[in-house]
């Protein structure tokens, strides 16, 4: 069965643009978290959302934003972007937020965002 | 605030040898704790985990313990192969239903042939 799909996978903004990065999990499944991974900070939580309701959010600015689709399908967007948004995006699916990260809870293989 | 760490950026090993990776924790409501295992140029994969109630579990060559009081656990594979040869994260979770995870900044593990 398909797994976790990131689109687009690489992406160059410039500073002070947005960038929309969507999410499509797992069929069936209808939890999507999304982290940001940068060297030396590991993966930090960004979004928790389960039936188009966010469960849960990190401690990041208000310029990042997320939403979920009925279809599950998921975005998050970050606005007026800065250097150091530069990362890699992950999101990860599961069938419900029960899933405590262990089997079943997959991880995309993410977005790369480089911002000069 | 880092509530989850690992200090050893990176951890080289021969081949059939036991590879040990640590990881230290602050927030002593964590109940949940799991390592992931992640490839260049693809996501995580969960490998295993342990719940706050047990010391140790076993999958295979991987064995997690976990010590409460220290908040500490670590991660042994043993034997150590070549494809074991990734980064590794360590993970935690504080109650109830939810997916939001604390991750550690990784280890690089090198296995060596």
């Amino acid at each position: 069965k398909a797994g976790v799909t990131q689109t687009p996978r690489y992406l160059i903004k410039t500073r002070g643009q947005q960038v929309t990065l969507s999410c499509s999990p797992i069929s069936g499944h209808r939890s999507v978290s999304w982290y940001q991974q940068t060297p030396g900070q590991g993966l930090q939580f960004l979004f928790e959302y389960f039936s188009e309701t966010q469960r849960n959010k990190g401690n990041f600015p208000g310029r990042f934003s997320g939403r979920q689709f009925s279809n599950s399908r998921s975005e998050m967007n970050v606005s007026t972007l800065e250097l150091g948004d530069s990362a890699l995006y992950l999101c990860a699916s599961s069938l419900g937020p029960q899933s405590r990260g262990t089997i079943g809870y997959t991880f995309g293989s993410g977005t790369r965002l480089t911002v000069v | 605030d880092q509530q989850v760490k690992q200090n050893s950026p990176s951890l080289s090993v021969q081949e059939g040898r036991i590879s040990i990776l640590n990881c230290d924790y602050t927030n002593s409501m964590f109940d949940y704790f799991l390592w992931y295992k992640k490839y260049p140029a693809e996501g995580p994969t969960f490998l295993i985990s342990i719940s706050s109630i047990k010391d140790k579990n076993e999958d295979g060559r991987f064995t997690v313990f976990l010590n409460k009081s220290a908040k500490h656990l670590s991660l042994h594979i043993v034997p150590s192969q070549p494809g074991d040869s990734a980064v590794y994260f360590c993970a935690a979770s504080k109650g109830g239903a939810t997916n939001k995870l604390i991750f550690g900044t990784g280890t690089l593990l090198a296995v060596q042939p």
